[in-house]
């Protein structure tokens, strides 16, 4: 597996406000990956992150919302922008083992905006 | 249709008992599959994988792949208390993308 932080943990934010959340890996990974799961739902993911290229958007989620940064193979960064409460929801990274596709989740960070 | 479909539950299961834990693909989906495991505030743990058709056994846990009718499950043995949480199934898409079904939430009494 792998140990994975996120900083923060929670956050309360205010309408129009902007949120960056990192995520630190204890080891190299090539693949890591930004989710989100509002309350009492499954996991929707919002992007892929690869080191040195653009991070690959999935559908209903761009760049000018999620901008994401991978500078290295041990962090990323996801940053909510233009909060409005429906953004309220628990940000999720994860990281994928090369040698099987199985992904492995930070603790997340909860986001509530007021 | 969902690319992964699973009862929402809840579902519940005296303890000791045998809980059985579905879920549903489409053709967009590889045949790759992975059961994670989610307590109430926490984040999802992986507790298995499978890649291939038949049973796969790792304690009290058996995952069971069968690709013919494109379902995947989960058998807990022994249920305990400490089972009770959430139980995502995800599968694989485009080589290293998880779509997530809603989760089953199962509740073992003791």
């Amino acid at each position: 597996s792998a140990v994975i932080s996120q900083k923060p943990s929670r956050d309360i934010c205010q309408r129009g406000t902007s949120l960056t959340i990192q995520c630190q890996v204890d080891s190299q990974v090539t693949m890591m990956f930004w989710y989100r799961q509002q309350p009492g739902q499954s996991l929707t993911l919002i992007a892929t992150a690869n080191q040195g290229s653009e991070a690959t958007y999935e559908s209903g989620f761009v760049i000018d919302k999620f901008p994401i940064s991978r500078p290295n193979l041990t962090f990323s960064t996801l940053t909510v922008s233009n909060m409005s409460p429906e953004d309220s929801s628990i940000y999720l990274c994860s990281v994928q083992r090369d040698s099987s596709y199985e992904q492995y989740f930070g603790p997340g960070t909860r986001l509530t905006v007021t | 249709q969902k690319e992964v479909e699973q009862n929402s539950g809840p579902l519940s299961v005296p303890e000791g008992a045998i809980a059985s834990l579905n879920c549903t693909y489409s053709d967009r989906v590889s045949q790759s599959f992975f059961w994670y495991r989610q307590y109430s505030g926490k984040s999802p743990e992986l507790i298995m994988s499978i890649y291939s058709n038949g049973d796969k056994e790792d304690g009290r846990f058996t995952a069971q792949l069968n690709k013919a009718s494109q379902y995947v499950s989960l058998l807990i043995r022994d249920s305990q208390p400490s089972d009770s949480a959430t139980y995502l199934c995800a599968g694989l898409y485009n080589f290293n993308k998880f779509y997530f079904g809603s989760g089953t939430k199962l509740n073992v009494k003791p």
